[in-house]
């Protein structure tokens, strides 16, 4: 079945540091790979996407490219703040919009000042 | 993007009670969905919510446990029966099919669920 794998936190950097968080996945075909964002007391939001192979997504000074071949969607960030403190989830949604999505199992960020 | 609530936003519950959610949103949407986030782990779908007909039980989720409504194009419940300790988690509500065209899902803010 279809599956996510990001690296376990948390993930603890100071603030303007480079942030990096890997995300593999398992499935057949070509999945549309999200990143969501999940703020202290809130809940998840949707932060960028990809639905095809070298696809970038980008929001918020976030990015991640879509590598099929390397089934992989890392989220980058260049210069990160204390804002950005958070749980990051990878996730992947096959086939069309109405289909579920399939999580990894997040990865908490620390950002200090 | 809409404007998703829930009620109630956290609870503390004995076991072997009930508790329904609700969830709201602002728009009709095509599809409804509640996930659970048990503690400390990833997001896990339990059931996609049909309009005037039966939930979608993913693998190890049964109606009868976790009974689900939609009566329209923007409300649903979740009701967690008979509860147990373990049913204590986070219950999420996500959305998708807005009208304007996306097709992304968004999450409503959650409901803390505390069996005790």
């Amino acid at each position: 079945g279809d599956s996510v794998t990001q690296m376990e936190g948390p993930v603890t950097l100071s603030e303007e540091a480079f942030l990096t968080i890997n995300c593999t996945y398992t499935a057949t075909g070509y999945p549309s790979l999200f990143w969501y964002v999940q703020y202290p007391g809130e809940g998840l939001q949707l932060l960028l996407k990809a639905t095809k192979a070298d696809d970038k997504g980008s929001n918020k000074g976030f990015e991640a490219t879509y590598r099929k071949e390397t089934t992989s969607f890392h989220l980058e960030k260049g210069s990160v703040q204390v804002s950005d403190s958070a749980v990051y989830f990878c996730a992947l949604r096959r086939g069309a919009a109405g289909n579920k999505l399939t999580f990894g199992g997040g990865t908490r960020v620390l950002v200090k000042p | 993007s809409a404007v998703i609530s829930q009620k109630p936003s956290r609870d503390i519950c004995q076991r072997g009670t009930s508790l329904t959610i609700q969830c709201q949103v602002d728009s009709q949407v095509t599809m409804m969905f509640w996930y659970r986030q048990q503690p400390g782990q990833s997001l896990t779908l339990i059931a996609t919510a049909n309009q005037g007909s039966e939930a979608t039980y993913e693998s190890g989720f049964v109606i009868d446990k976790f009974p689900i409504s939609r009566p329209n194009l923007t409300f649903s419940t979740l009701t967690v029966s008979n509860m147990s300790p373990e049913d204590s988690s986070i219950y999420l509500c996500s959305v998708t099919g807005l009208a304007g065209g996306t097709h992304e899902q968004y999450f409503g803010p959650g409901t803390r669920l505390t069996v005790t």
